[in-house]
């Protein structure tokens, strides 16, 4: 079985400051794991994937992940946040056949001005 | 342009009417899914299918039904079973497998029943 964690239902930050959205899973085999993000009455989009290549992915609009497996962590950063980046966020795992995704709970990151 | 599209995006009914949505979808994806989202609870999956003709149970699939007559389309109804039908859902395809490929998703319908 896999789950998935997200740590901060919430998150809120200035404009200009540094993004930081906790995830943690499990999973019995080594995993794919996905960031997803939603804006309102939206569908999701993908942000960024990573399938055991590189441990440090990098996706779109200046975000990027770090796979580490020894803390079962999948944390999304970005440097400095933009106020277009308010929306909520979801850390993803994929099972080993790829036939299943569990959802994280969500992270709704807030950006103020 | 490519995409997913999903209708109506809101859509109200009286408690005891089954309710069908649509999905539709040009990407030439095999797969499509049926999600349903409820505040802080992430997506869960109703169904999903592979393959045309071919459909299977997610998570959550009682009070639901889906056929997938044709590659394009992946309707859901919403039968008088389900106990709490009023969500937001999302339908979602993907080429292949989800290790390698990442969904597609529509823009959702939001349901509401009373």
């Amino acid at each position: 079985a896999q789950s998935v964690t997200q740590l901060d239902s919430h998150v809120s930050v200035s404009e200009g400051t540094p993004v930081l959205l906790r995830c943690n899973y499990s999973s019995s085999y080594s995993p794919s794991l996905f960031w997803y993000v939603q804006h309102p009455n939206k569908g999701l989009q993908l942000l960024l994937k990573y399938t055991s290549a590189a441990t440090l992915v990098k996706g779109i609009n200046g975000f990027e992940a770090e796979f580490k497996k020894s803390e079962t962590s999948f944390h999304l950063t970005k440097p400095s946040a933009h106020m277009s980046d308010a929306a909520e966020y979801f850390c993803v795992v994929s099972d080993n056949a790829g036939n299943m995704l569990t959802f994280g709970g969500g992270t709704r990151l807030m950006v103020k001005p | 342009d490519g995409g997913i599209t999903q209708s109506p995006k809101y859509l109200f009914r009286k408690e005891g009417q089954n309710v069908t949505l649509s999905c539709e979808q040009n990407l030439n994806h095999d797969a499509m899914y049926w999600y349903r989202q409820d505040p802080g609870q992430g997506l869960r999956l109703i169904y999903y299918s592979q393959i045309v003709n071919d459909f299977q149970k997610g998570d959550i699939a009682e009070g639901y039904s889906v056929s997938r007559e044709k590659k394009e389309s992946f309707p859901l109804t919403v039968t008088s079973a389900q106990k709490n039908p009023t969500a937001f859902y999302l339908c979602a395809s993907s080429s292949n497998q989800l290790s390698n490929s990442p969904l597609h998703f529509g823009n959702g319908t939001r349901l509401t029943v009373t």
